[in-house]
């Protein structure tokens, strides 16, 4: 079985610019999560997707932005990059929300100039 | 809000030794706890998950314990390994965020 696949692996964009990262789950997972991982801040949790619904959400501003899709593939956007925004951005999926075990994706590497 | 911290930040030992990774949560209302292992620049591997029910999982060299009520886990790893060395992360569900702590970054000498 396939694990979770994200993409791009990389991304260069300058301040400014808008991004959007992919998130394809585990199949049969109808759960998809963002993170954000800094080595200053460590993980932090971006928001949580289910039917097509965002069930959850982090403490981030609104210009971090998700959507779930019918096939439970997921999107993540960035709107005006920041400096700050450079992160690794990880995806994890699971069957149903809340509390099953959760699988991660190698995550996206963006880099904001 | 649950807060997770790890002790120690990080680990050097020599190839061959047994160590223990531990983890405490504040919120001890916690439905199960999720071990992972983070290779540098690399995604999260999940290495256990114990249920609330459970007091141990265990999957080759690897042990994980629980203690709701003093909210406590501990990561047992025997006979430690190169290949071992890596950041490990407990994580722990709660109100469907989940909550990581700041890892233990694990260095394996040969």
């Amino acid at each position: 079985k396939a694990g979770v696949t994200q993409t791009p692996r990389y991304l260069i964009k300058t301040r400014g610019q808008q991004v959007t990262l992919s998130c394809s789950p585990i199949s049969g997972h109808r759960s998809v999560s963002w993170y954000q991982q800094t080595p200053g801040q460590g993980l932090q949790f971006l928001f949580e997707y289910f039917s097509e619904t965002q069930r959850n959400k982090g403490n981030f501003p609104g210009r971090f932005s998700g959507r779930q899709f019918s096939n439970s593939r997921s999107e993540m956007n960035v709107s005006t990059l920041e400096l700050g925004d450079s992160a690794l951005y990880l995806c994890a999926s699971s069957l149903v929300p809340g509390y099953n075990e959760q699988f991660f994706g190698p995550g996206t590497r963006l880099t904001v100039l | 809000k649950q807060e997770v911290t790890q002790i120690p930040a990080a680990l050097s030992v020599p190839e061959g030794e047994n160590l223990v990774l531990n983890c405490s949560f504040t919120d001890s209302a916690i439905y199960n706890l999720q071990w992972f292992r983070q290779d540098p620049g690399k995604g999260l591997t999940s290495l256990l998950l114990i249920q609330s029910s459970q007091r141990e999982q265990t999957s080759g060299r690897l042990n994980a314990s629980l203690d709701k009520s003093s909210g406590r886990s501990t990561l047992y790893i025997a006979a430690s390994q190169p290949g071992d060395s890596a950041t490990y992360l407990c994580a722990v569900p709660n109100f469907n965020k989940f909550y990581f702590g700041s890892g233990t970054k694990l260095n394996v000498k040969p």
